[in-house]
């Protein structure tokens, strides 16, 4: 079985400012790995993922994440964040196994918020 | 062209009552995915459709829930005597692929914008 933990439920960051969102997952076979963003009052779509290759991925917006297998986190980074990017973040993992391909298991999520 | 649509975008319904919500994948996914967001609780799965296979079930909380998918293409999901805890925004999606084919993992999930329900 495959579970995601973020650690912060609710980061608080000024403009401009760099974030740093953390993730960490745990699971007994190899998975794949992504973030999905929630703008508010919108659905979910995906910021990046990490399928193989290098272990620093870039997605949307700037966002980019890199993948420590030895430490089993995947944390998402922007150096400069604008107001706009204030919406709730999904880190989540999928098994690398024949029969659960594509089924998402997501962290509980954490809620950026960005100040003027 | 037009995304993941779900039906109806609110439903408060009296504790006991049944409720169906409604999917309409993106035209061609194979893929359907129904998943639970309730507050603080993160998203939660509930169920997936791969095409003509057996739906994995794993993640449906009890048996008052169940889904379908009709002609590999809209999918009801039904909670049958509603209660409180039940109220959540529930989340369709749809990939192009599934079951584990390697392109399934570039072919990302595309979400609708959730029936959010509440039981009163």
């Amino acid at each position: 079985a495959q579970s995601v933990t973020q650690l912060d439920s609710q980061v608080p960051v000024f403009e401009e400012a760099p974030v740093e969102l953390r993730c960490n997952y745990s699971s007994s076979v190899s998975v794949y790995l992504f973030w999905y963003v929630q703008y508010p009052n919108q659905g979910l779509q995906l910021l990046l993922k990490y399928l193989s290759g290098s272990t620093l991925v870039k997605g949307i917006n700037g966002f980019e994440a890199e993948f420590n297998k030895s430490q089993t986190s995947f944390h998402l980074r922007k150096p400069s964040v604008h107001i706009s990017d204030t919406a709730e973040y999904f880190c989540a993992v999928t098994p690398m196994i024949y029969n659960q391909g594509g089924k998402l298991i997501f962290g509980q999520g954490t809620e950026l918020s960005v100040k003027p | 062209g037009a995304g993941v649509s779900q039906s109806p975008s609110n439903k408060v319904t009296e504790k006991g009552k049944d409720v169906e919500l409604r999917c309409d994948p993106i035209s061609g996914h194979t893929a359907l995915y129904w998943y639970r967001q309730s507050l603080g609780q993160g998203l939660e799965f509930l169920i997936y459709f791969q095409g003509n296979s057996a739906p994995d079930k794993s993640g449906l909380p009890s048996d008052r829930f169940s889904a379908e998918r009709t002609g590999g293409s809209v999918s009801t999901l039904t909670i049958q005597r509603t209660q409180q805890e039940d109220s959540a925004v529930y989340l369709c999606a749809s990939s192009l692929v599934g079951r584990g084919r390697p392109s399934s993992y570039n072919s990302p999930l595309h979400f609708g914008n959730g029936t959010r329900l509440t039981v009163t």
